[in-house]
């Protein structure tokens, strides 16, 4: 299956930026996604990317794409403590069905 | 609209037993998938259905089974459960395949086996 990778974990204090970063190997996805999940739930979408897209802001939310280097960010501005959560990025491929997920970034917000 | 649910929520299986895994949908979505989460490695596909008596393998099919008999719920079977196998179990749905159709999610099934 394709490769998306992530690190594992990320501390923030209250009120910085924090950045997700994630890293996947096939040049024909065609969408790239974050997804957050909260303990105890199923993964919920946050927001998305086409792959001819370099940005895309949503609020608090930026989501960067180096389609060269095959590098996707999310960046979460003014984190709150109700961010932490794990977020995965995900990404789907022209050609099938499927979804690649991320290994998950659990991020931790201090107060 | 109740979205995707999972029956059951919890659930303590001895090696070798079997069970089935049900994901009802509620939003006439024609694309089911399963998943399984696992320390540090996300969420990978097990099996998934683009309609109604249709299924396919994802990245990890062996030891389970799937049924799409109707289009609202997508069954995973475990038919002689292994240790391998303990896992969270997530069930999702989507209007349309991998674009920008987006994905919901059930709150999981958690399955231990000893």
């Amino acid at each position: 299956g394709e490769d998306v990778e992530q690190s594992l974990f990320l501390s923030v204090r209250e009120g910085d930026s924090s950045v997700i970063n994630c890293t996947y190997t096939d040049s024909s996805s065609t969408y790239l996604y974050w997804y957050k999940q909260e303990p105890g739930a199923g993964l919920q979408l946050l927001t998305y990317i086409f792959s001819n897209m370099d940005m895309k802001q949503d609020q608090r939310l930026t989501v960067l794409l180096n389609k060269k280097d095959k590098h996707l960010s999310l960046r979460i501005a003014d984190t709150q403590t109700g961010d932490s959560a794990i977020y995965f990025c995900a990404e789907s491929i022209d050609t099938g069905n499927q979804f690649y997920f991320g290994t998950g970034t659990s991020l931790t917000v201090i107060p | 609209n109740a979205g995707v649910t999972q029956t059951p929520k919890f659930r303590v299986l001895k090696t070798g037993q079997s069970m089935t895994l049900l994901c009802a949908q509620d939003m006439n979505h024609e694309y089911m998938y399963w998943y399984r989460q696992d320390p540090g490695m996300g969420l990978r596909l097990i099996h998934y259905s683009v309609g109604e008596g249709t299924t396919a393998k994802g990245e990890v099919p062996d030891g389970y089974n799937v049924s799409r008999l109707k289009k609202q719920n997508f069954l995973l079977g475990l038919e002689s459960a292994a240790p391998s196998q303990t896992s969270v179990y997530f069930c999702a749905s989507s209007y349309g395949g991998a674009g920008s159709d987006e994905q919901y999610f059930g709150p999981g099934t958690r399955l231990t086996v000893t």
